[in-house]
């Protein structure tokens, strides 16, 4: 039979723009966000995390934003290339991180098309 | 970081079947998850399992149906009893170690 599932958002950028994936957050006790990265057939791949003491990091090409206020969070990918085609994820550890674990909570996603 | 060796792969199954899932760690850890992805959505929180002690489930999860074991640090398993197609998904395991969770390449179960 035939499948039902939510679609997800799709984001399609040209090969070298900029991305910017959004995610909305609900719980203000949040205190940690974690950018996921996930390939078909592959669990997801760290990417990017920020505490809430902070609204801006940086690594290698991505920048993760944090607006507090209006509890966003967003993922911005510099130079986009065909390596970075995936479903993107934003989690947050909405307990705080106890000795051995952190339990995470996951947004819907975002499928990034990377057109050459 | 932490290497995950999770197991199958993936499998077609029988409705009225149970699978377990084993997840298989390269360090020892306190905490591992088990997470469910239905097609096309994203990830859910099945339960927390903790060495030495029965597994935590998440609202909507049980343990009769998702019975979970924890013989020691390195290793856990996830059972998915009485398949119906709704059990259709992909199945991952994780663990935190650190501020960093880590996730097993996941198990994409099919139920006919």
């Amino acid at each position: 039979g035939e499948s039902v599932g939510l679609h997800l958002p799709t984001l399609s950028v040209q090969e070298g723009d900029n991305s910017i994936i959004n995610c909305a957050y609900s719980n203000s006790a949040s205190d940690y966000f974690i950018w996921y990265k996930q390939e078909s057939g592959k669990g997801p791949q760290f990417i990017i995390d920020i505490r809430s003491n902070m609204d801006k990091r940086q690594g290698q090409r991505v920048t993760v934003l944090l607006n507090k206020t209006v509890k966003h969070l967003s993922l911005q990918i510099a130079a986009t290339q065909p390596g970075d085609s995936a479903v993107y994820f934003c989690a947050e550890n909405r307990g705080g991180f106890t000795g051995g674990g952190n339990k995470l909570t996951f947004g819907t996603g975002t499928q990034l098309k990377v057109e050459l | 970081s932490a290497v995950i060796s999770q197991k199958p792969s993936r499998d077609i199954c029988q409705r009225g079947t149970s699978l377990t899932i084993q997840c298989q760690v390269d360090s020892q850890v306190t905490m591992m998850f088990w997470y469910r992805q239905q097609p096309g959505q994203s990830l859910t929180l099945i339960a927390t399992a903790n060495q030495g002690s029965e597994a935590t489930y998440e609202s909507g999860f049980v343990i009769d149906k998702f019975p979970i074991s924890r013989p020691n640090l390195t290793f856990s398993t996830l059972t998915v009893s009485n398949m119906s197609p709704e059990d259709s998904s992909i199945y991952l395991c994780s663990l935190t170690p650190s501020s960093e969770a880590f996730f097993g390449q996941g198990t994409r179960l099919t139920v006919v």
